[in-house]
């Protein structure tokens, strides 16, 4: 079955730097787009950033654009985000998340979220 | 930026009774719109896509309608687990992709 599990998250101070992984299994991970979404605590969920099930195209939302790289290690079934220049509202848990085909922007399997912290 | 507003924000049915969940774009999107259920501590599960294509596994209960500006996802009859909060989400104008604010479905 599919799984996404996503690590790395704690807390940092404003200005810090943190780097998500998260890792998939359960299908052929290389042949998908993937995403990850936020949801702040008690608050809907945003969009942030996508990647192409090769690496070639990267997408973000304005809100990270600039600060955050999304990138994949299809050789580990892994994908990353890097976060920089982290702020008090990115405050979030972290999901990943599978596109439903290669470039749909439709999210059909969901990891459990990692929560990143931004508090001095 | 495409904007989707959901209504109501919260809803109180009781269980057997029937769901009418609104999502209204600010501008159309054709049928490219979504919708999921999240429950307390869980990630979101997707429901429905493209309006009305019902998601692996997901119970013929539930059904999406709409196109353009305006979207229902409707539950015919409410089973205990099915009390969540759903969001709307479009991919229109991707990769601005954007979620309704949310509805809470409650137990009356």
């Amino acid at each position: 079955q599919v799984q996404l599990v996503e690590s790395g998250g704690g807390v940092v101070q404003p200005g810090g730097s943190l780097r998500l992984s998260c890792a998939a299994s359960g299908f052929t991970f290389s042949s998908y787009g993937m995403h990850w979404v936020r949801q702040a605590p008690g608050k809907g969920l945003e969009w942030v950033a996508f990647i192409r099930y090769d690496g070639s195209n990267k997408y973000y939302a304005d809100s990270v654009k600039g600060r955050f790289t999304i990138s994949r290690d299809n050789s580990k079934n892994t994908l990353y985000l890097q976060m920089n220049s982290l702020r008090a509202e990115d405050t979030a848990v972290y999901y990943c998340a599978k596109d439903i085909r290669t470039t749909d922007y439709y999210f059909d399997y969901w990891g459990q979220g990692t929560l990143v912290t931004v508090s001095s | 930026e495409i904007v989707l507003t959901q209504s109501p924000a919260t809803l109180s049915l009781s269980p057997g009774e029937r769901a009418t969940l609104s999502c209204r774009a600010s501008q159309s999107v054709s049928s490219y719109l979504a919708w999921y259920q999240q429950k307390p501590g869980q990630a979101p599960r997707l429901l429905i896509y493209d309006a009305s294509n019902r998601a692996t596994g997901i119970p013929a209960r539930f059904s999406g309608s709409g196109s353009g500006t305006d979207f229902t996802l409707t539950i015919s009859s409410l089973e205990p687990e099915d009390f969540a909060v759903y969001y709307c989400q479009q991919r229109s104008n991707w990769p601005q992709i954007t979620f309704g604010q949310g509805t809470r479905l409650e137990i009356k």
